[in-house]
């Protein structure tokens, strides 16, 4: 059964500063990793979809990449905002599976 | 933009009533989703849905069954409300995987449940 970890469940860090959300996960035998991202009381926005064949994702100053050897993916956010903060999740569909597994997510501060 | 929308955004309902959640997506989506999200419990699958009249069993159905007649509407039924569905509850669609298409999954806005 796949399992999905993120750590650290909550980071705060200043204004303006590069930060790398991690998601790692038990079988590599997946077809899609995607990040998401949750405010408070909100569902949740796609962020980055990566594909299995794929190694990374850009959309503006996120970058997403995925390492399935190692069963790991991580999201790199540039110049971070204050707007930035929020919730951040990884869910991964595997290969056999029609539904996603959500990590528990970090939750990220980002100080003015 | 893909558009995934719940009915209603905040519902109070009194124990033993019957509540009704709605969605519909606008995308042409196969698979459609109903989650339960609790603080430290993260997201639960309740049921999901890859074709109208079909669903599945998520990992806790126990207490919800859901109605799917037409392709983009998936509605989650509570029989009797409890006070332990207190919850936040999110809906999600999305194209199947493979085919060509990306199958990026999708939510809705939530639907904040309070049972008195």
């Amino acid at each position: 059964k796949q399992e999905v970890t993120q750590i650290p469940a909550a980071l705060s860090v200043p204004e303006g500063e590069n930060l790398v959300l991690n998601c790692s996960f038990t079988d590599s035998a997946i077809y899609n990793l995607q990040w998401f991202r949750q405010d408070p009381g909100k569902g949740l926005t796609s962020l980055l979809l990566i594909q299995s064949s794929q190694r990374e994702q850009t959309s503006g100053r996120l970058n997403a990449s995925l390492d399935k050897s190692s069963g790991r993916s991580t999201l790199y956010i540039a110049a971070s905002q204050p707007g930035d903060s929020a919730t951040y999740l990884c869910a991964v569909r595997s290969g056999s599976a029609r539904q996603l597994t959500f990590g528990s997510g970090t939750q990220l501060t980002v100080l003015p | 933009d893909v558009k995934v929308t719940q009915s209603s955004r905040y519902l109070v309902k009194r124990t033993g009533e019957k509540v009704f959640l709605e969605c519909v997506q606008d995308m042409d989506h196969e698979n459609m989703f109903w989650y339960r999200q609790d603080p430290g419990l993260g997201l639960r699958l309740i049921y999901f849905s890859y074709d109208v009249k079909m669903k599945e069993k998520g990992d806790i159905p126990e207490g919800y069954s859901v109605s799917r007649e037409k392709k983009e509407r998936f509605s989650l039924i509570l029989e009797s409300a409890s006070t332990n569905q207190t919850s936040m509850y999110l809906c999600a669609s999305s194209h199947p995987r493979g085919g060509g298409v990306t199958g990026e999954l999708f939510f809705g806005e939530g639907s904040r449940l309070t049972v008195l």
